[in-house]
């Protein structure tokens, strides 16, 4: 079975504080994503990276930025954080090109105060 | 601009049959998912239609009318694990990208 892990399940962190978030998948999968989920607004995708050190802007980049240095580990990063990135953070991989299903991480719940 | 609609919530009661309807308007349209969430969970995948017509998994169905921009996912036998969120979403372009929608949660009633 896939397993993709999140580093924290809960998170606290203060306005302004550079936030690390990061995921691991175990099943050699090319794609990686990072979503953020708030109520009524469904998953909306923040990055997605294809290969090792690509990385494509998703829906609501502004903010964020990540990085995939090996393949298997894909890492969200707020620079300054900010009240309005309190949200539910997942993470996702799936196969390769043509693949059409996503399996994700348990998430991480970040508060910031 | 890319948009998914899906009813936000649908009540159903155990045994019946339940359809959540999706329609979207995006641009590279390659096919339609769907996804499951517990409260608490992680979405999980269920279905994926890249033609039209109807797929069946048990109890689950998915269809696509891609000339109508519109599926839907049908719930057959529900019980009352079936309680949950499910999310439509577009598959856009070759590197899976998803786009999701708001979300429809499902409440089974004894």
């Amino acid at each position: 079975d896939v397993k993709v892990t999140q580093s924290s399940r809960y998170l606290v962190k203060r306005t302004g504080e550079k936030v690390f978030l990061e995921c691991v998948q175990d099943m050699d999968h090319e794609n990686m994503f990072w979503y953020r989920q708030d109520p009524g607004l469904g998953l909306r995708l923040i990055y997605f990276s294809y290969d090792v050190k690509m990385k494509e802007k998703g829906d609501i980049p502004e903010g964020y930025s990540v990085s995939r240095e090996k393949k298997e580990r894909f890492s969200l990063i707020l620079e300054s954080a900010s009240t309005n990135q309190t949200s539910m953070y997942l993470c996702a991989s799936s196969l390769g090109s043509g693949a059409n299903e996503q399996f994700f991480g348990p998430g991480t719940r970040l508060t910031v105060l | 601009g890319q948009s998914l609609e899906q009813p936000s919530e649908v009540t159903a009661v155990e045994g019946a049959i339940v359809q959540i309807n999706c329609t979207y308007q995006t641009s590279g349209f390659y096919g339609l998912s769907w996804y499951q969430q517990h409260d608490g969970g992680a979405p999980t995948f269920l279905s994926y239609n890249a033609l039209d017509g109807l797929e069946e998994t048990g109890r689950f169905s998915s269809f696509l009318s891609r000339s109508d921009s519109y599926g839907y996912l049908l719930l057959q036998e529900l019980q009352m694990k079936d309680s949950a969120s499910y999310f439509c979403a577009v598959v856009s372009g070759n590197t899976g990208k998803l786009i999701f929608g708001q979300g429809t949660t499902l409440q089974v009633k004894p």
